[in-house]
C-alpha cells in the first residue's frame, strides 16, 4: 500500500520567510497527491492537488510540484504570514488516500 | 450547513461500553470515509464506503470496529466493548468520485471519544 514521509515539525519561521515542508511517498502506480491544512480549532480542509505528474497545484500562495521521479511533493510559500500558522498534512492517494504525520507550523510576527 | 456534520462531538465512556457515531455526508457525495486521529498525529485511515458498498478496511482495525453506510447516505461507526487506546477523535469525510473535485476530502468536525 501507499505510505508517505512528511518532515517533522514544530517548525517556527518569522513572518515573511521561506517555507518548505518536505513530503515523500511510496506507492504503486502514480496517485493523486494532495496538502491538507488544519487550521487551530477547525477541521481539516484541503489546501491544494496535483494528479499527474509535473502538475503544479497551487492555493493562497503555497505552491507543490507532483515529481515522480523522486516521488516528492515537497509545499513551498515564499512568504509566510502568521495566518499560516497550522499543521500541514501530505496525503497521497486516489480511493483509499493516507495521511503523513502532520508538520506544524508556528510564524512569528 | 450543508457540510459533513458528525454526532455526537463529544463521547465519554467506560472501558467495556459500546459507542456510536453517525456522520452525514453532503447530499451528492458517493464516497465517505472514516479515519480516527489522535494528538500529533496524522488521520489513520479506518474504511471507507461507496454508496453502501464497504470497499476497504484497514487490516489494523480490530474485530469490535463496525461501520454501516445502510442507504448509501449517513453512516454510523460502532465500537463494542471499548477500551483506553481507543480514546481519539473519529474524522468522517466524504468526497464524489468524478468531476473538477474529484478526490478532494470533506471533513467533519469530528466526534472525540474518551474511554476512561
Amino acid at each position: 500500500g501507499n505510505s508517505v514521509t512528511q518532515m517533522e515539525g514544530p517548525v517556527t519561521l518569522s513572518e515573511e520567510a521561506f517555507l518548505t515542508i518536505n513530503c515523500t511517498y511510496t506507492a504503486t502506480g502514480y496517485p493523486s497527491l494532495f496538502w491538507y491544512v488544519q487550521y487551530p480549532g477547525e477541521g481539516l480542509q484541503l489546501l491544494l492537488k496535483a494528479t499527474k505528474a509535473d502538475d503544479k497545484g497551487s492555493n493562497k500562495g503555497f505552491e507543490a510540484t507532483y515529481r515522480k521521479e523522486t516521488t516528492s511533493f515537497h509545499l513551498e510559500k515564499g512568504s509566510v504570514q502568521v495566518s499560516d500558522s497550522a499543521v500541514y498534512f501530505c496525503a497521497p492517494g486516489d480511493d483509499k488516500i493516507i495521511f503523513g504525520k502532520g508538520t506544524r507550523l508556528h510564524i512569528l510576527p | 450547513d450543508t457540510g459533513v456534520s458528525q454526532d455526537p462531538r463529544h463521547k465519554i465512556t467506560k472501558r467495556g461500553q459500546n459507542v456510536t457515531f453517525r456522520c452525514d455526508p453532503i447530499s451528492e457525495h458517493n464516497r465517505l470515509y472514516w479515519y480516527r486521529q489522535t494528538l500529533g498525529q496524522g488521520p489513520e485511515f479506518l474504511t471507507y464506503f461507496q454508496n453502501e458498498a464497504q470497499l476497504e478496511k484497514s487490516r489494523l482495525l480490530s474485530d469490535r470496529f463496525s461501520a454501516e453506510r445502510p442507504k448509501g447516505s449517513f453512516s454510523t461507526l460502532e465500537i463494542q466493548r471499548t477500551e483506553q487506546g481507543d480514546s481519539a477523535m473519529y474524522l468522517c469525510a466524504s468526497s464524489l468520485l468524478a468531476g473538477p473535485n474529484t478526490g478532494e476530502l470533506f471533513f467533519g468536525e469530528g466526534s472525540r471519544l474518551t474511554v476512561l
